[in-house]
């Protein structure tokens, strides 16, 4: 069974880092794109970062550009974001999410989601 | 900022069909990418419920169905259940943003 468990959230004041990761298991991690969605609590999702099976591509919504950093251990089987500068309006649910190819260039989509880690910055 | 928009919510008698819209541009929908579903159920993560426009992933039921024509797709439910409330979302890929974009999303009432 494919498990996505993600860690690292909490509470931080604006201005300071936090990183998450995210530990894959029940399939073979480095044939995949891997992604990170946030969802403020009660409102939309939001796609935040790719990052491709090798991290030859790696892409950034705007609102994060510059700030958040993705990357991923293939031997760990893990995810990561750094969370750089950190705003109010970063505060959210964070999911990581598998891709179903190994691009994670445009057309694809997300499955399945862990269950997400909850970042709360404080102003 | 989402750029699929979606009607916030839409609600129907059990058994009744219901369809949620997503209209999106010419740099996202209309410019050919697939659209993709999610169903999320109430504290719980998103779970893909059609991928590819039309293709229903093993497991989900043949009550949901999606389409796509234009810059527009829709998600069709019917023979509508009380499991079946929940928040839905849509998503593509923009070629302007380079990236994935999500619908604003639509919560489902079954009255």
């Amino acid at each position: 069974e494919v498990q996505l468990v993600e860690s690292g959230g909490g509470l931080v004041q604006a201005g300071r880092s936090l990183r998450l990761s995210c530990a894959a298991s029940g399939f073979s991690f480095d044939d995949y794109a891997m992604h990170w969605v946030r969802q403020v609590p009660g409102k939309g999702l939001e796609w935040v970062s790719s990052i491709s099976w090798h991290s030859g591509y790696i892409g950034y919504a705007d609102s994060v550009k510059g700030r958040f950093t993705i990357s991923r251990d293939n031997a760990k089987k893990s995810l990561y974001l750094q969370m750089n500068s950190l705003r109010p309006e970063d505060t959210a649910l964070y999911y990581c999410a598998k891709d179903i190819g190994s691009s994670g260039r445009g057309g694809s989509w997300f499955d399945p989601w862990g269950q997400g880690t909850l970042v709360t910055v404080s102003s | 900022q989402s750029v699929l928009t979606q009607p916030p919510s839409v609600s129907g008698a059990p058994g009744q069909r219901v369809t949620i819209s997503c209209t999106g541009s010419s740099s996202n929908i209309g410019a050919g990418y697939d659209v993709h579903w999610y169903q999320q159920l109430p504290g719980a993560a998103p779970k893909l419920l059609i991928s590819g426009d039309s293709n229903r992933p093993s497991g989900i039921p043949d009550r949901f169905s999606g389409s796509k024509s234009g810059a527009s797709a829709s998600l069709a439910i019917t023979g509508l259940q009380a499991e079946d409330e929940a928040d839905f979302y849509c998503q593509s890929y923009d070629s302007s943003l380079s990236g994935y974009v999500f619908g604003t999303g639509t919560k489902v009432t079954v009255l």
